[in-house]
């Protein structure tokens, strides 16, 4: 079963834009949501977790329970946010760490 | 601290050999993942080791298999390779195991099946 779903595969905006990343989650436990991005040919890296509440590099993301989504948003898109970025869940209450990945979003933004 | 690594970082090999993927994690971390990642299917996860034990294993044959040393360093091995195993191999270490830690990646191997 699809635990992480990202509708867009690819997104494009210019630079001053708002952007969107969007991330619905199906899980029955109790999920911590991540996003993950990938810079071009640089390692797969941690953007930000649920549960830390931060804001990196401009990025925020809200966990909605009702809606089960975890949108990841930033107010003015830069061209070094240009990047495939990933949703991602673990089960919060689990022993096991494992990931579960969405398809991933590749966010181009023109300047 | 230095980050994940992983070796080798390319690898080309033929249809039935197998290979063996290094992977050592962060100092300290005790918990190492790996994760398959192709362009049709994403990123999928293989397995989870922490002290030495295998904790989990993803939807994969029994030609996928692990291990993990002493010391936290983790080998994953394919035998009887297959055209389908192309793929790009990420290893993910953390401190301890569960819902409550983050994973780090190291910088993957690209294995070509030939």
């Amino acid at each position: 079963a699809q635990r992480v779903t990202q509708p867009e595969k690819l997104l494009s905006v210019f630079k001053g834009a708002p952007v969107e990343l969007k991330c619905n989650y199906s899980y029955s436990g109790s999920p911590e949501l991540f996003w993950y991005v990938q810079y071009s040919r640089q390692r797969l890296q941690l953007l930000l977790r649920h549960i830390s509440r931060e804001s990196i590099k401009g990025f925020t993301a809200d966990l909605n329970k009702g809606e089960t989504s975890f949108h990841l948003k930033k107010p003015f898109a830069q061209e070094e946010d240009s990047a495939m970025y990933y949703c991602a869940l673990i089960d919060r209450g689990s022993t096991l760490g494992r990931l579960y990945f969405g398809r991933g979003t590749q966010l181009t933004v023109w300047p | 601290k230095a980050g994940v690594t992983q070796t080798p970082r390319y690898l080309i090999k033929t249809r039935g050999q197998q290979v063996t993927l290094s992977c050592s994690p962060i100092s300290g971390h005790r918990s190492v993942s790996w994760y398959q990642q192709t362009p049709g299917q994403g990123l999928q996860f293989l397995f989870e080791y922490f002290s030495e034990t295998q904790r989990n294993k993803g939807n994969f044959p029994g030609r996928f298999s692990g291990r993990q040393f002493s010391n936290s360093r983790s080998e994953m091995n394919v035998s009887t390779l297959e055209l389908g195993d192309s793929a790009l191999y990420l290893c993910a270490s953390s401190l301890g195991t569960g819902g409550k830690e983050t994973q780090y990646f190291g910088p993957g191997t690209r294995l070509l099946v030939l």
